[in-house]
């Protein structure tokens, strides 16, 4: 069990610019989660995966931001035309779906749009 | 909707000082109540949970019980030490399975705990 992991760390883009996040889930994890923290602010829901399949999305994801989890392992999460207001953490945590619901999260990406 | 309404921060206090960060909760039917913990550099983890009403969850000395009457999940620890110093957030799920299961979060409280 390596634990979540999320990369990059840390991206730096300007205005207008595509970014890609990638998030491996703890192996035979079949839920997975995407949330986005701003500075003084709890974690909010994005979108969730059951293996492949995207089971719900926020409202908050915008046309603009796309995830996907191919083969139900890895997911990625695409924001494109960035906007200074994405500026955030992204969070990625998964889930093995038994009814104890813990979630584990990965220490997130930062990003920055300028 | 569902919403989580934590005590306003930070939280300053001495080594071995009694803690308590209140949590309350806005929820339809019956939620499972979490407490995260976030040390600095690092990923959200799981602190503690409870599942029912009068669920008492604790680890590492924390504690919090479910109270469905006051719609709480008030978080205490009796002795804090400096290595408890992190941000907290209470959060609930509505279930453990499909949509239910993702979290809704407060905002979090900084703890720092002074030698």
């Amino acid at each position: 069990d390596t634990g979540v992991s999320q990369d990059p760390r840390h991206k730096i883009t300007k205005r207008g610019q595509n970014v890609t996040f990638r998030c491996d889930p703890i192996s035979e994890h079949n839920r997975l989660y995407w949330y986005r923290q701003t500075l003084g602010q709890g974690p909010e829901f994005l979108t969730y995966f059951q293996n492949e399949a995207q089971l719900e999305k926020s409202r908050l994801l915008s046309d603009r931001f796309s995830a996907e989890r191919p083969k139900g392992s890895f997911s990625t999460l695409e924001i494109q035309r960035t906007e200074q207001g994405d500026s955030a953490m992204y969070l990625c945590a998964s889930s093995p779906g038994t009814a104890k619901n813990i979630q584990y999260f990965g220490a997130g990406t930062r990003l920055s749009v300028l | 909707g569902n919403s989580v309404t934590q005590m306003e921060g930070p939280v300053t206090l001495s080594e071995e000082a009694f803690l308590t960060i209140n949590c309350t909760y806005t929820a339809t039917g019956y939620p499972s109540l979490f407490w995260y913990v976030q040390y600095p550099g690092e990923g959200l983890q799981l602190l503690l949970k409870a599942t029912k009403a009068d669920d008492k969850g604790s680890n590492k000395g924390f504690e919090a019980t479910y109270r469905k009457e006051t719609t709480s999940f008030h978080l205490e620890k009796g002795s804090v030490q400096v290595s408890d110093s992190a941000v907290y957030f209470c959060a609930l799920s509505r279930g453990a399975t499909g949509a239910n299961s993702k979290l809704t979060f407060g905002k979090g409280i900084t703890l720092s705990v002074r030698p």
